[in-house]
């Protein structure tokens, strides 16, 4: 069936650095992602998306790439901030939506 | 501008009690709407989604329903709760196919 998961459980960065989730998708029909960030106790909130027609796009301090050939999707944040420590998801979907398990960022001061 | 209600936002029941949470969405028409429970610590399961008044798919079989008895509202019942059904219960909707899910606040549920 299908699957979204992610390579990493929790990702451990310093302040100032860029960080880079990275998430594997197993339908090869799907043609749109997204990432979401959650923070403790809150809902997720949208972060970037992107439509299967486009490797790359950016957003502000955020860049989501996506490579269909190997079904691989990444969200790369630049210059962590201690306010970007959260967990962060992939999903895929048309009409329903299905999530990985997500990555922990801690950013370390 | 669109935005999504659920309530309550944290309750706590005994085993074999109903439930019933309920999500609401201002702002728009026909929407597509979600049920997701994500368990501590973990990822987002998705329960139900509707794509129409009545129009009700389920993805997981359990002791869960969904019903939408108008075109932006969406409850989540059961009739008699387990341990199991212990989680952060949260509705999502989006405009239609392949546009941004936007999710609810979220309601905790602990069945004791």
């Amino acid at each position: 069936g299908e699957s979204v998961g992610l390579h990493l459980p929790t990702l451990s960065v310093q302040e100032g650095d860029n960080s880079i989730i990275n998430c594997a998708y197993s339908n090869s029909a799907s043609d749109y992602f997204i990432w979401y960030k959650q923070e403790s106790g809150k809902g997720p909130q949208f972060i970037i998306d992107i439509r299967s027609n486009m490797d790359k796009r950016q957003g502000q301090r955020v860049t989501v790439l996506l490579n269909k050939t190997v079904k691989h999707l990444s969200l790369q944040i630049a210059a962590t901030q201690p306010g970007d420590s959260a967990v962060y998801f992939c999903a895929e979907g048309t009409y329903k939506y299905i999530f990985g398990t997500g990555t922990r960022l801690k950013v370390l001061a | 501008s669109q935005t999504i209600h659920q309530w309550p936002a944290t309750l706590v029941q005994p085993v074999g009690s109903p439930l019933s949470l309920e999500c609401t969405v201002e702002g728009t028409s026909n929407p597509n709407l979600y049920w997701y429970r994500q368990a501590a610590g973990r990822g987002l399961q998705l329960l139900f989604y509707s794509v129409g008044i009545g129009q009700i798919s389920s993805e997981v079989p359990q002791n869960l329903s969904a019903s939408r008895p108008q075109d932006r509202q969406f409850i989540l019942s059961s009739k008699k709760l387990l341990l199991s059904d212990s989680g952060f219960y949260l509705c999502a909707w989006t405009p239609g196919s392949g546009n941004t899910i936007y999710f609810g606040e979220g309601s905790w549920l602990t069945v004791v």
